[in-house]
C-alpha cells in the first residue's frame, strides 16, 4: 500500500496568518499517462464527516474558499490557507487514489495561536 | 444536490454480521460517473478505505485487503442504494462508518459523505 504521511500531526497559527501542512506519499502518485496527481485534500471538524476540499492535488472543489490551495507533484504536497479564519479550525487530511487502497495520511489539526 | 442517508444498528455483537444501508439521493448508484464507497474512522486506525461499487457496464467491486474476505457491497437498483456487510466482527471493527459517493470517472475523491453511523462491536 502508499504510506500518506503528514506533518506537522498538529499546526496552531494566529488568525490572518499561512497555515501550511505537508504530505508524503510512500511512492509517487503522479500518473504518467495523463500527468494528473491522485491526491484529495479534506477538512474534518468534530462530528461531521470529512469536507473535500482538494482533488488532482490543486483543483479546488467547488465552493471551498479561494484561499485554500493545494500544490506539489509525484510524493510531496501541500495544502496551504492563506490567511486562516477561525472557522478553518479543524483536522486536515489527505488521500491518495493513485491505487485502490486509497490511503488517507493520518490527519493534522490545525488551531488557533 | 446530492444526498447520502446512512441507516443500520449502532451495536453489533463479537462474531455477528454488521450490515449498513446508504440511500441515495440526487444520483444514481448506477452511474457510469460516480463510485459507491464505504469508509471507516476510528481513533487506532484513522480514515480506512474499506471497500467500493461501481458500474461501467457492468459492476465492479474492489475491497481493502485488511477486510476482503470478510466484506460485501451490494448496489441495489431498485431503491437506488447500496449496502455493506462486516462478516465475524471483532472489537477492532469498532469505528464510525461512512458512505461516501467517488466522483468523476476516476471517482477517487469523496465529495459527498452520509452522515456516519458508530458501530460499537461488544457483547
Amino acid at each position: 500500500d502508499i504510506v500518506m504521511t503528514q506533518s506537522p500531526d498538529s499546526l496552531a497559527v494566529s488568525l490572518g496568518e499561512r497555515a501550511t501542512i505537508n504530505c508524503k506519499s510512500s511512492q509517487s502518485v503522479l500518473y504518467s499517462s495523463n500527468n494528473y496527481n491522485y491526491l484529495a485534500w479534506y477538512q474534518q471538524k468534530p462530528g461531521q464527516p470529512p469536507k473535500l476540499l482538494i482533488y488532482w492535488a490543486s483543483t479546488r472543489e467547488s465552493g471551498v474558499p479561494d484561499r485554500f490551495s493545494g500544490s506539489g507533484s509525484g510524493t510531496d504536497f501541500t495544502l496551504t490557507i492563506s490567511s486562516l479564519q477561525a472557522e478553518d479550525v479543524a483536522v486536515y487530511y489527505c488521500q491518495q487514489y493513485y491505487n485502490t487502497a486509497h490511503t488517507f495520511g493520518q490527519g493534522t489539526k490545525l488551531e488557533i495561536k | 444536490q446530492v444526498q447520502l442517508q446512512q441507516s443500520g444498528p449502532g451495536l453489533v455483537k463479537p462474531s455477528q454480521t454488521l450490515s449498513l444501508t446508504c440511500a441515495i439521493s440526487g444520483d444514481s448508484v448506477s452511474s457510469n460517473t460516480a463510485a459507491w464507497n464505504w469508509i471507516r474512522q476510528s481513533p487506532s486506525r484513522g480514515l480506512e478505505f474499506l471497500g467500493r461499487t461501481y458500474y461501467r457496464s457492468k459492476w465492479y467491486n474492489d475491497y481493502a485487503v485488511s477486510v476482503k474476505s470478510r466484506l460485501t457491497i451490494n448496489p441495489d437498483t431498485s431503491k437506488n442504494q447500496f449496502s455493506l456487510q462486516l462478516k465475524s466482527v471483532t472489537p477492532e471493527d469498532t469505528a464510525v462508518y461512512y458512505c461516501a459517493r467517488g466522483k468523476d470517472s476516476v471517482a477517487g475523491s469523496f465529495d459527498y459523505w452520509g452522515q456516519g453511523t458508530l458501530v460499537t462491536v461488544s457483547s
